[in-house]
C-alpha cells in the first residue's frame, strides 16, 4: 500500500470548515484514500472514501486532485465533538489486501 | 442495526496467564480484523479472517498469539502466557465482504492490562 503523509496537528474554529491535507504520492491505479478518525480512545470511526472522483457524505467531503497524489478532507461545520486524530490510509481493492495501515494521522483541535 | 461488539471491555490478567478477547461483527458482516494500538502509538494490523479461514495474519506475533472466526460464535483472539508487553487496546473491526464495499467498522476495543 502507498504511503501517506500528514501534518501531525492542526487547530480549527468552531464552526468553521476543516481542511485535512494527504499526501499519498506513490498511490497506484487501484488504490482507494480512506479517511477514519479516532476520539480519545475510542475505536476507529469510518469517515469516508474515494478513488478518483470527489466525493461527499453526511459527514465530509473528500477532494481528491486529478493526478491523485494529494486529497484533502473537509469537515464543513467543525464543532468541538470533532477533535480527534484523522487518518488518512491508502488501500488497495484487491482480494487479501484488505488490511489498513495506520500512520501517525493528523490531530485536530476544534478551538471554542 | 447493532454496531461490533467487543467483549470484555476491559480484562486484566497476571503474567503467565490467557487472554480471550470476543469479537462479534455487524450483522451480515464475514470478514473480521484484528488491530492492537499499544499505548501512545498508532494501530497496527494483527489478522484477517473470514468464516473458519485466516486470509492475512501478517501482523500477528509469531507466538502466543492465535485467532479464529469459526462458523458459528464470535471472533476470538487469545494471547497465551502474556508478559506485560501485551498491555494495549485490541480493536476488532468488520467488513461485509462484498465487492465494492470494503470499508471497515470498528468495535469500542477491549484494553488488556498485564500486571
Amino acid at each position: 500500500d502507498a504511503k501517506t503523509t500528514q501534518p501531525p496537528s492542526m487547530d480549527c474554529a468552531e464552526g468553521r470548515a476543516a481542511n485535512l491535507p494527504c499526501n499519498h504520492s506513490t498511490i497506484s491505479g487501484n488504490e482507494y484514500v480512506y479517511w477514519y478518525r479516532q476520539i480519545h480512545s475510542q475505536g476507529p470511526q469510518y469517515i469516508i472514501h474515494g478513488l478518483k472522483n470527489n466525493e461527499t457524505n453526511e459527514m465530509a467531503s473528500l477532494i481528491i486532485t486529478e493526478d491523485r497524489k494529494s486529497s484533502t478532507l473537509i469537515l464543513p461545520h467543525a464543532t468541538l465533538r470533532d477533535t480527534a486524530v484523522y487518518y488518512c490510509i491508502v488501500r488497495g481493492s484487491n482480494f487479501g489486501n484488505e488490511k489498513l495501515t495506520f500512520g501517525t494521522g493528523t490531530r485536530l483541535t476544534i478551538i471554542p | 442495526n447493532a454496531g461490533v461488539m467487543q467483549n470484555p471491555r476491559h480484562l486484566v490478567r497476571r503474567r503467565g496467564q490467557e487472554a480471550r478477547l470476543r469479537c462479534s461483527p455487524m450483522k451480515g458482516h464475514s470478514h473480521v480484523y484484528w488491530y492492537r494500538q499499544l499505548p501512545e502509538e498508532g494501530l497496527k494490523f494483527m489478522v484477517y479472517l473470514q468464516k473458519e479461514n485466516i486470509i492475512d495474519e501478517s501482523g500477528m506475533p509469531k507466538e502466543r498469539f492465535s485467532a479464529e472466526f469459526p462458523k458459528e460464535g464470535p471472533s476470538i483472539l487469545r494471547i497465551q502466557q502474556v508478559v506485560r508487553g501485551d498491555s494495549a487496546a485490541y480493536f476488532c473491526a468488520s467488513s461485509p465482504g462484498l465487492v465494492g464495499s470494503y470499508e471497515q467498522y470498528f468495535g469500542p476495543g477491549t484494553r488488556l492490562t498485564v500486571t
